[in-house]
């Protein structure tokens, strides 16, 4: 069965780094999403991208955070100069495009900035 | 605001004994509700999806219903492999197609 694959699965950087968290979304899908979960919190929406553009993007998804899909392939979310803050599972996910069908989730890239 | 909530936060129970899980929701329309089983340390792996009131769905021993405001996620006779996190999404219809996740149950069976 097709899946969502990340690297890396684990990433430790220090706070002002920059880290590219990358994805390799389901080859069919159209549309790409991350998501992050802090510890012990809920799955929150960052953003959604389609047809080569950001689609929807939640309040967490400001300046420091940007998403590029660079090849016909791969789906990166890039955080600038990380914070603290930042430090939590990422996850990426696919959908075929129907509105009301179910994302794919990847196993995630547990970041932890120090 | 469109809201997502779980109940119990946590759940134990014995091999076999059956139990369900609690999703309540508020939204202007729902389009989808989708439940999603999480092992620690992965994604969130899809279940099942329902998108009227009264629809059920099955996958070995759990059932999923949905009334307008709630869903349940039943777990009849369940195993010590059960245990997971078991989360909520609702998608809202209408504007954002973006699915807004509750924050779970977290369930473990004791053999």
């Amino acid at each position: 069965e097709p899946e969502v694959t990340q690297t890396p699965s684990h990433q430790v950087t220090q706070m002002g780094q920059e880290v590219i968290l990358r994805c390799v979304p389901i080859s069919n899908h159209l549309y790409f999403y991350w998501y992050r979960q802090i510890l012990g919190q809920k799955v929150e929406f960052l953003v959604s991208f389609y047809n080569n553009e950001i689609s929807e993007k939640s309040e967490i998804f400001d300046d420091q955070f940007s998403v590029e899909r660079p090849d016909g392939s791969n789906f990166t979310l890039k955080i600038r100069s990380t914070k603290l803050e930042d430090s939590a599972m990422y996850f990426c996910a696919s959908g075929d495009g129907e509105a009301d069908s179910p994302l794919h989730f990847g196993n995630g890239t547990r970041l932890t900035v120090t | 605001e469109d809201q997502v909530t779980q109940s119990p936060e946590a759940l134990r129970l014995q091999e076999g004994e059956s139990s369900s899980l609690n999703c309540s929701y508020t939204v202007s329309g729902l389009r989808g509700l989708f439940w999603y089983r999480q092992d620690p340390g992965k994604g969130p792996e899809f279940l099942f999806t329902l998108y009227s009131a009264g629809e059920e769905k099955e996958k070995e021993r759990l059932k999923a219903t949905l009334t307008k405001k709630e869903s349940f996620l039943h777990i009849t006779a369940p195993k010590p492999e059960d245990s997971a996190t078991y989360l909520c999404a609702v998608q809202a219809s209408g504007g954002s197609y973006i699915p807004t996740f509750g924050r779970g149950t977290s369930l473990i069976v004791h053999p």
